[in-house]
């Protein structure tokens, strides 16, 4: 697609189940990221993966996050045993240069009851 | 490590007001910066980029911003706001083209008052 795309856009689930969310990044984009926006606050950086290389995961809040990339194509954020303050929307990035314009997706929007 | 320090959770403004939006930075390094706007329900969008060349950048829907090095500001202004500027707006830093991390803001909430 022309964009990067996020799915699901809306999540509802019950506190403690595994949720998974998706990233499709636009193609031939090496970097791609996950940031965590919460209601009303900025974007809080999760993770990011450029190419080969071990991803930066210093920004993941605790280790029920974790996030897998292949290739230079889809990610998939995993967040097990979910809390209610997990309830978030997930925004996902990708870039094709270091420094270059981070193209974003619509975002996830997760909500733990 | 760098930071970015957004002034005002929340701006008002009239319409045809100036907009002026502030975004001060910390970097070791000379940095990348950047201004992006979330509309309702959408993600980001790049308004403008600083990254090294001209200090007064020019972006999308007549804004613009000056990066001013001995103040590590890079604030955004518009002459004169519109009904559709209402959003909200995110700067960013990153330490230039070496580097694949970008640190966001907080963000600034723009309303437009008729």
């Amino acid at each position: 697609g022309a964009g990067v795309s996020q799915s699901p856009s809306n999540k509802v689930t019950e506190k403690g189940k595994d949720v998974e969310l998706r990233c499709d990044p636009i193609s031939g984009h090496t970097a791609l990221y996950w940031y965590r926006q919460r209601l009303g606050q900025g974007l809080e950086f999760l993770i990011y993966f450029q190419g080969n290389s071990a991803p930066d995961k210093s920004g993941l809040p605790s280790d029920r996050f974790s996030a897998e990339r292949t290739g230079e194509s889809v990610s998939t954020l995993t967040i097990q045993r979910t809390q209610q303050e997990d309830s978030a929307v997930y925004l996902c990035a990708s870039t094709f240069k270091a420094g270059g314009e981070l193209f974003f997706g619509e975002g996830s929007r997760l909500t733990v009851l | 490590a760098q930071s970015v320090t957004q002034l005002g959770s929340h701006v008002s403004v009239s319409e045809g007001a100036l907009v002026l939006l502030r975004c001060n930075y910390s970097s070791s390094v000379p940095p990348y910066l950047f201004w992006y706007v979330q509309y309702p329900n959408q993600g980001l969008q790049l308004l403008l980029k600083y990254t090294s060349a001209a200090t007064l950048v020019k972006g999308i829907n007549g804004f613009e911003a000056e990066f001013k090095k001995s103040e590590t500001s890079f604030h955004l202004t518009k002459p004169s706001a519109h009904m559709s500027d209402a959003a909200e707006y995110f700067c960013a830093v990153s330490e230039g083209s070496g580097t694949y991390k970008y640190i966001f803001g907080t963000g600034t909430r723009l309303k437009v008052l008729a």
